[in-house]
């Protein structure tokens, strides 16, 4: 069984630039979450992708958007970036589309640095 | 609002027992869980609570109280690798979504 993979690992970008992160889903997953977790802080929920559609959205603006694919693999993208974007990106697997009590698998995270 | 509320930051010696609280709105309550999450990394899941009671799994057991809102993870034994942040997530039934709000986490450090 394959885990929840995300790529890259870090990156840097500069304010004004636009960003996509990539993850993986663990194998037998339809739902792919994300997350923003700044330093000191909980995760912030950012989107849900269930079967190829948005599922629900957190307090996020549109420059924050997504994509799942038919492997259920996903993207997160965000343009026209702020310092504020800087965090640590999560994504989360599992299996119901939010819809019913299932458990959350978390990918090891992007850390983005917006300077 | 859905607020979850935790210490920020608790110290405990090697071998000791630690209880986190972690307290939430019990309105639409639909289940809760703990995760660990080393610095820098993931959080990995770690217990799911739906029913009162305790629920024990090796060094790690955690308790809920739906009627008061409240929930404890308690780690036995510890152990230096035990030094970590512990987030208390919550899932509220909205709109037939179950969507996990989490806490800002407990940092939990382990002195030798």
């Amino acid at each position: 069984e394959t885990g929840v993979t995300q790529s890259p690992t870090h990156l840097i970008k500069t304010r004004g630039q636009q960003v996509t992160l990539r993850c993986s889903s663990q194998s037998g997953h339809n739902t792919v979450s994300w997350y923003q977790q700044a330093l000191g802080q909980g995760p912030q929920f950012i989107f849900q992708y269930y079967r190829e559609e948005e599922n629900g959205r957190g307090n996020f603006p549109p420059r924050f958007s997504g994509l799942q694919f038919p492997n259920y693999s996903s993207e997160l993208n965000v343009n026209a970036l702020e310092l504020d974007d800087s965090a640590l990106y999560l994504c989360a697997s599992s299996l119901g589309g939010g819809r019913v009590a299932d458990t959350q698998y978390f990918g090891p995270g992007t850390r983005l640095t917006v300077l | 609002g859905q607020n979850i509320d935790q210490p920020t930051e608790m110290t405990a010696t090697e071998g000791a027992i630690v209880q986190i609280n972690c307290t939430y709105q019990t309105s639409g309550f639909n289940g809760l869980f703990w995760y660990q999450q080393h610095a820098g990394e993931a959080p990995t899941f770690l217990s799911y609570n739906v029913l009162d009671g305790l629920e024990e799994k090796g060094r790690f057991s955690s308790f809920l109280s739906r009627s008061k809102g409240y929930s404890y993870l308690l780690l036995k034994e510890l152990q230096m690798k035990d030094s970590a942040s512990y987030l208390c997530a919550v899932r509220w039934a909205s709109g037939g979504s179950y969507i996990p709000t989490f806490g800002r986490g407990t940092s939990l450090i382990v002195h030798p």
